[in-house]
């Protein structure tokens, strides 16, 4: 079965810092990829998305992925992280393939918390 | 710009009710999906539908079932529900031949 890997469960991180979160799928044809962030009793917002072309994809608010295909691979980056980007962050993925319907398979989740 | 609508916001039930969760997708988008999302989980992948018609099932128990309408809202059905029905549920849409989904605010149900 498809299935997506978030290795981060939780990240702690003071204001300014780096951010890279992992997230590997298992699915070996055409993916459709996507990061969506989930403020604490909201929904899901999307941060960025992959289809194709250009594996360095940007997003909203400082956002950037890339999509590494030969390891599987669509990590999360922000180069200066800032309190409001406390949420939970999720890696999804829409594989394609005979049957194919559009569902997401969702990673199990990180939880950033940005120290002010 | 128009967004998925879902409702109630929020609701209460007991233990062996009924609940009816409704979406309204964003005008034009012809499919419809539903995931549940438990207290700190990921969502998962309920049902999907396509012009009205079941596309993909998940890990949807059989005391739910959904459907979508002519106008393609959809409804789900959840009857004897159980306090692990406890959960967030969302609603999303896309437009026709596009694989990115519209999440709506979600319902909060709450099972006492």
């Amino acid at each position: 079965a498809q299935s997506v890997s978030q290795h981060n469960h939780h990240v702690i991180l003071s204001e300014a810092a780096s951010l890279e979160l992992g997230c590997n799928y298992s699915y070996g044809g055409t993916v459709n990829l996507f990061w969506y962030v989930q403020y604490p009793g909201q929904h899901l917002q999307l941060l960025l998305k992959y289809f194709s072309g250009d594996p360095l994809v940007k997003g909203i608010k400082g956002f950037e992925a890339e999509f590494i295909k030969s390891k599987f691979s669509f990590n999360l980056r922000k180069p200066s992280v800032q309190w409001s980007d406390t949420a939970e962050y999720f890696c999804a993925v829409i594989s394609h393939g005979s049957g194919n319907t559009g569902k997401l398979i969702f990673g199990q989740g990180t939880t950033l918390q940005v120290k002010p | 710009a128009a967004g998925v609508i879902q409702s109630p916001r929020h609701l209460i039930k007991e233990k062996r009710e009924t609940a009816t969760l409704k979406c309204y997708p964003i005008p034009r988008h012809d499919t419809v999906y539903w995931y549940q999302q438990g207290p700190g989980q990921d969502p998962q992948f309920l049902i999907s539908f396509y012009e009205k018609m079941q596309s993909d099932k998940g890990s949807i128990p059989d005391r739910f079932s959904a459907q979508q309408f002519s106008d393609y809202h959809s409804e789900l059905n959840m009857s004897s529900l159980e306090l692990g029905d406890s959960a967030l549920y969302f609603c999303a849409s896309s437009p026709p031949a596009y694989n990115e989904q519209f999440f709506g605010p979600g319902t909060r149900l709450t099972v006492l």
